[in-house]
């Protein structure tokens, strides 16, 4: 059964800012949601976690619903170089459980 | 500061044969893990170590072994190599297994079964 599930695919104009969902719903109270991205075929590259509070980095914005059942990255100012697969993780048991992952496409 | 680095970065592989990945950190971090990557999939969790002494199984640890050298290397290893073992293999680093240590990832190693 999946963790997470999130869209195959996504695309957003340069500049724009690119908001990427992620269903969660059997996520634990005590677990956080984290953000990674991999760019090409590199190591994935942490961004942003948050448990319940909204959260903010130099990176990224995450929204968490109430319910803590889904969470939406945005990042407020996409350029070319945030073209990656971006992954919305739970912490399962001590464990990170990674999806497949949204594939997102930035366009000039 | 090199973060998490990862030997080889390449390898292939004739089927049976045998092989260790290295893998080594230099942030002092407690926790260390080992993943597969398969093309177009996600990251799946062969062993983890959440400190010096300790190892766990994963998601996927069948046709692997690990040793927690020390605190800073955390070696893969794979007694008789199969295809499908053919894979990208990360490994990733933390302060710690519990809530909101981020992970650190190395640059992989891409590893062939023929």
């Amino acid at each position: 059964d999946a963790k997470t599930t999130q869209p195959t695919s996504m695309d957003c104009a340069e500049g724009r800012a690119a908001n990427l969902p992620c269903n969660h719903s059997t996520i634990s109270g005590n677990e956080y949601v984290y953000w990674y991205r991999q760019i090409h075929s590199q190591g994935p590259q942490y961004i942003i976690h948050g448990l319940k509070n909204n959260e903010t980095n130099e990176m990224a914005s995450l929204i968490i619903t109430e319910d803590r059942k889904s969470s939406t990255l945005i990042l407020p100012h996409a350029t070319l170089r945030d073209t990656a697969v971006y992954y919305c993780t739970g912490e399962y048991g001590n464990k990170l459980v990674f999806g497949a992952g949204t594939i997102l496409r930035v366009k000039s | 500061n090199a973060g998490v680095t990862q030997t080889p970065k390449f390898q292939v592989l004739k089927t049976g044969q045998s092989m260790t990945l290295q893998c080594a950190q230099d942030m002092n971090h407690n926790s260390m893990y080992w993943y597969r990557q398969d093309p177009g999939m996600g990251l799946r969790l062969i062993y983890y170590s959440a400190s010096e002494g300790t190892t766990d199984k994963g998601e996927v640890p069948n046709g692997y072994n690990v040793s927690r050298l020390n605190k800073r290397e955390f070696s893969l290893r794979l007694e008789s190599a199969a295809p499908s073992q053919t894979s990208v293999y990360f490994c990733a680093s933390s302060r710690g297994t519990l809530n909101s240590y981020e992970q650190y990832f190395g640059p992989g190693t891409r590893l062939t079964v023929t």
